[in-house]
C-alpha cells in the first residue's frame, strides 16, 4: 500500500493564507496522479473542492486553489475565513484503478 | 441535484457480513463509477473500491478478499458486501460518485452521501 502523506495539523489567521500539502510514497506528484482534494467539517461528509490538480468545482470558493508545487500536489487558501476550519483530504490515483487518501490535515483558523 | 443516500443495518455481528445500499437519486447510474469510502471514529478516509455502471469493479488489495460490489441500475442502487467483520471494520461508510471527463481527460469526485454508521459487535 502506498503511502500518501499530509501535514497532521496547520493554522492559519483570519484573513490568511495558508498551503496544504500532498506527498505520495512512490516519487513526485504529477498531473497524472489527478490530485483531487476535499474538505470535511466535523459530522458532516467530505465535500469535494479540487479535482485534477487545480479545477475548482462550481461551489469551491475562490480562496481555494490547487497547484503541483515541489514535488507534491498543494492546497492553497488565500484569505481564510472562519468557516474553512475542517480536516482537509487529498487523493492521489496510482493508474486508473486504484486510488489512496492521505491522512488528511486538520486546519485551525485562529 | 444528484444525491445518495446509504442505508442498511447499524449493527453488524463479528464474523458475519456487512452489507450496505447506496441509493442514487436525481440522476443515473450509467456513465459513472460509484466508490465506497470508510471511516473509523476520529481517524481519516479509507478507499474500500469502485464499481462501474457495467458492473466492473476495482478494489482496495487489503480488503479485496471480503468486498463484493455490485449495481442495479434499474434500480439505482449500488451495493456493498464485506465479510467476516471485526471491530476494526466499525465505521461510517460513504459512497461516492466518481466520472472521466473523456474531453479533458480529468476524473472528478462530485457527490457523497452522508454515510452510514456501521457497528461490529456481539
Amino acid at each position: 500500500q502506498t503511502v500518501v502523506t499530509q501535514e497532521p495539523s496547520l493554522t492559519v489567521s483570519p484573513g490568511g493564507t495558508v498551503t496544504l500539502t500532498c506527498a505520495s510514497g512512490t516519487g513526485p506528484v504529477t498531473s497524472g496522479d489527478y490530485p483531487n482534494w476535499f474538505q470535511q467539517r466535523p459530522g458532516q461528509a467530505p465535500r469535494p473542492l479540487i479535482y485534477s490538480t487545480n479545477n475548482r468545482h462550481s461551489w469551491t470558493p475562490a480562496r481555494f486553489s490547487g497547484s503541483l508545487f515541489g514535488g507534491k500536489a498543494a492546497l492553497t487558501l488565500s484569505g481564510a475565513q472562519p468557516e474553512d476550519e475542517a480536516e482537509y483530504y487529498c487523493l492521489l490515483y496510482f493508474g486508473p484503478a486504484r486510488v489512496e487518501f492521505g491522512a488528511g490535515t486538520r486546519l485551525t483558523v485562529l | 441535484q444528484v444525491q445518495l443516500q446509504e442505508s442498511g443495518p447499524g449493527l453488524v455481528k463479528p464474523s458475519e457480513t456487512l452489507s450496505l445500499t447506496c441509493n442514487v437519486s436525481g440522476g443515473s447510474i450509467s456513465s459513472y463509477y460509484w466508490h465506497w469510502v470508510r471511516q473509523p471514529a476520529g481517524k481519516g478516509l479509507e478507499w474500500i473500491g469502485r464499481i462501474y455502471a457495467t458492473g466492473d469493479t476495482n478494489y482496495n488489495s487489503s480488503l479485496k478478499s471480503r468486498v463484493t460490489m455490485s449495481v442495479a441500475p434499474s434500480k439505482s442502487k449500488v451495493f456493498l458486501s464485506l465479510s467476516s467483520v471485526t471491530a476494526a471494520d466499525t465505521a461510517v461508510y460513504y459512497c461516492a460518485r466518481e466520472y472521466y471527463n473523456l474531453l479533458t481527460g480529468h476524473y472528478i469526485w462530485d457527490f457523497w452521501g452522508q454515510g452510514a454508521l456501521v457497528t461490529v459487535s456481539s
